[in-house]
């Protein structure tokens, strides 16, 4: 099993709606949680961590982490043709900043 | 002004040759890192430098050599290129070697043939 399961889609949605994005996760000893999105040929942009368990919002974003189902979410309101990219989700591992990520998930929302 | 910058933005290069890439950051933050984006956009870490020093060594071949003259600063030299080495290289850096905060620069497109 690998440590972070991400499914990679694609993923396409309205403009307008509510965009869910998931990950699993193996390794219980991930504290951090973050989601990162890339554009076609650019570097990860982060766009929230969370520790822990617990949600945290930063605009039309929430970030979910449930540790005892070893599952986070990414939610987008209101999703906007702009949003369309991969979403990276990434976790802490054993080494101090040796970030885990998933394989991302490729968004396209259509006007 | 670029927050994480690297040289060059694309590298076209045969097997056999030896390269070099370099990223500097100006944020002011002690840990750097060099991640490979494969053909299939997996994003896997290589190496982590924090105040110089290598704190991260993933299993990657020693034919990659990480060096960092100074926390800002960051290279990648890699000899004996493969075909097997192409892919996107990108460099990213944090405040602390909590490394929740990474931020990304651009990266550097490597194609060997």
């Amino acid at each position: 099993q690998k440590e972070v399961e991400q499914d990679p889609g694609p993923l396409s949605v309205p403009e307008g709606a509510i965009v869910s994005l998931n990950c699993t996760y193996s390794n219980s000893a991930f504290q951090y949680f973050m989601w990162y999105r890339q554009y076609s040929r650019k570097g990860p942009e982060l766009l929230m961590y969370t520790y822990s368990s617990g949600n945290k919002e930063d605009g039309r974003f929430t970030a979910q982490v449930d540790k005892s189902s070893k599952y986070i979410s990414l939610f987008i309101r209101d999703s906007q043709p702009s949003d369309s990219a991969t979403y990276l989700c990434a976790m802490i591992g054993g080494s101090q900043g040796n970030l885990i990520f998933g394989k991302g998930t490729k968004l396209s929302v259509k006007p | 002004d670029t927050a994480v910058s690297q040289t060059p933005k694309y590298l076209v290069t045969q097997m056999g040759n030896d390269k070099s890439i370099k990223c500097e950051q100006n944020l002011g933050h002690d840990t750097m890192y060099w991640y490979k984006q494969d053909s299939k956009k997996f994003l896997k870490i290589m190496f982590s430098y924090n105040n110089k020093e290598l704190i991260i060594n993933e299993t990657v071949p020693n034919r990659f050599s990480p060096k960092s003259p100074d926390k800002a600063h960051l290279n990648l030299h890699i000899n004996s290129l493969e075909l097997g080495d192409s892919a996107v290289y990108f460099c990213a850096s944090s405040q602390d070697d909590q490394g929740y905060e990474q931020y990304f620069g651009p990266g550097t497109r490597l194609t060997v043939t």
